[in-house]
């Protein structure tokens, strides 16, 4: 099976960098995606990281390295509307078949002023 | 507008009384899936399709059916809805998982009572 582990909550205040990081057991690992969940409303794709290294996408980049089965969500100058959950999830091949994604428990941002 | 359309928002239902949560995607994708989102565990995948009439078992399928009998509409079928399935439901659909990521619909708030 598959097993993701994040951070429940993290705070940081306005203009800030802060990291979320996501560590995952899985097999026939695909790749790592990250999610943004604003209260009430539904998941929006951010990122995804097939490969090892750094995928940057304006204020927010996503790091993969599967050696270490780790990854995380940087964001940088935090504003107000950053404040959200983040949902990391793996893609993985199991049972013979291609899966879909599983998600972690994810990672509620409160940005403060 | 490319959309994931999720029917109803909300319903609230008796124990027992069977029901369908419909999902409509028209960007002609082939990935379509059903998640649930409790609080404190993220959104866990219910059933998944990766084209017409394929479809697979997610993380938790128990009480659950789904039909793919057209590309565009993957319906969530709840034989004998208990309260235990008392939850937020999303459907998503992707061109091909992974980079593409997912677009989610809105959510169906299910309330059995």
């Amino acid at each position: 099976g598959q097993s993701l582990e994040q951070p429940s909550e993290v705070t940081a205040v306005e203009g800030a960098i802060v990291q979320i990081n996501c560590t995952y057991q899985t097999s026939g690992f695909y790749g790592l995606s990250w999610y943004q969940q604003h209260d009430g409303g539904a998941p929006t794709f951010l990122s995804y990281n097939g490969l090892d290294g750094l995928e940057e996408t304006g204020r927010f980049s996503s790091f993969l390295s599967r050696s270490d089965s780790y990854g995380y969500l940087l964001l940088q100058e935090l504003q107000m509307k950053d404040s959200a959950s983040y949902f990391c999830a793996v893609r993985d091949r199991s049972s013979g078949s291609a899966r879909q994604l599983t998600f972690g428990s994810g990672t509620q941002l409160t940005v403060l002023p | 507008e490319a959309q994931v359309t999720q029917n109803p928002r909300y319903l609230i239902t008796v124990t027992g009384k069977k029901l369908t949560v419909t999902c409509s995607q028209n960007m002609n994708h082939e990935y379509m899936s059903w998640y649930r989102q409790d609080p404190g565990l993220g959104l866990r995948q219910i059933y998944y399709s990766m084209n017409v009439e394929v479809t697979d078992k997610g993380d938790v399928p128990e009480g659950y059916k789904v039909s793919r009998k057209e590309k565009r509409n993957f319906p969530l079928i709840l034989e004998s809805p208990s309260p235990n399935q008392t939850s937020l439901y999303f459907c998503a659909s992707s061109p091909g998982g992974g980079a593409y990521g997912y677009t989610f619909g809105s959510g169906t708030r299910l309330t059995v009572v």
